[in-house]
């Protein structure tokens, strides 16, 4: 079955650096998001990507957060200057309908210490 | 906005049956979902209700009734490895799931 695929799973870095959040959705998928959840939390949405632009985004969602389609296959959340209230678990999900089922990834942990 | 609330944990025994509740507070509705998630994994969908009435998937089924904004999924003859944290989430005003806090569920022997 395809899945979504997400890189690295755990990223370390020192706050006020900038990480790039590395995800592969599903292939026939259209629709593309970004969640995350601080340890033991809920899920939270942070922004979603259709037809090359974001859609939606939520209060989460500052000028320090941007996400990329660079090309076919990856879509990236970068952070540019992060602070230690960035810590948490990053989902990259996708799905091929406005109104199907979330296929998530495996998430990345970003430590920022 | 949208808030929803679930309890924060239920325990069970194995083959027994749980539910867990879930009401919601949303401007608008398009439906509701519940998600599994083991241990900081990948969520993964379990079950959608757009209609009232309830759904069924293997041990899993979903309720919704949208006049009470409530809905509950029930699990049946719990297994070890459904220890695990389930979320409903609402598709509001857009089609995009907000997540409520989640349910761990606790199965012993």
């Amino acid at each position: 079955e395809p899945e979504v695929t997400q890189t690295p799973s755990h990223q370390v870095t020192q706050m006020g650096q900038e990480v790039i959040l590395r995800c592969v959705p599903i292939s026939n998928h259209l629709y593309f998001y970004w969640y995350r959840q601080i340890l033991g939390q809920k899920v939270e949405f942070l922004v979603s990507f259709y037809n090359n632009e974001i859609s939606e985004k939520s209060e989460i969602f500052d000028d320090q957060f941007s996400v990329e389609r660079p090309d076919g296959s990856n879509f990236t959340l970068k952070i540019r200057s992060t602070k230690l209230e960035d810590s948490a678990m990053y989902f990259c999900a996708s799905r091929d309908r406005d109104n199907s089922p979330l296929h998530f990834g495996n998430g990345t942990r970003l430590t920022v210490t | 906005g949208q808030s929803l609330e679930q309890p924060s944990e239920v325990t069970a025994v194995e083959g027994a049956i749980v539910q867990i509740n879930c009401t919601y507070q949303t401007s608008g509705f398009y439906g509701l979902s519940w998600y599994q998630q083991h241990d900081g994994g990948a969520p993964t969908f379990l079950s959608y209700n757009a209609l009232d009435g309830l759904e069924e998937t293997g041990r899993f089924s979903s309720f919704l009734s949208r006049s009470d904004s409530y809905g509950y999924l029930l699990l049946q003859e719990l297994q070890m490895k459904d220890s695990a944290s389930y979320f409903c989430a609402v598709m509001g005003g857009s089609y995009i799931p907000t997540f409520g806090r989640g349910t761990s569920l606790i199965v012993h022997p």
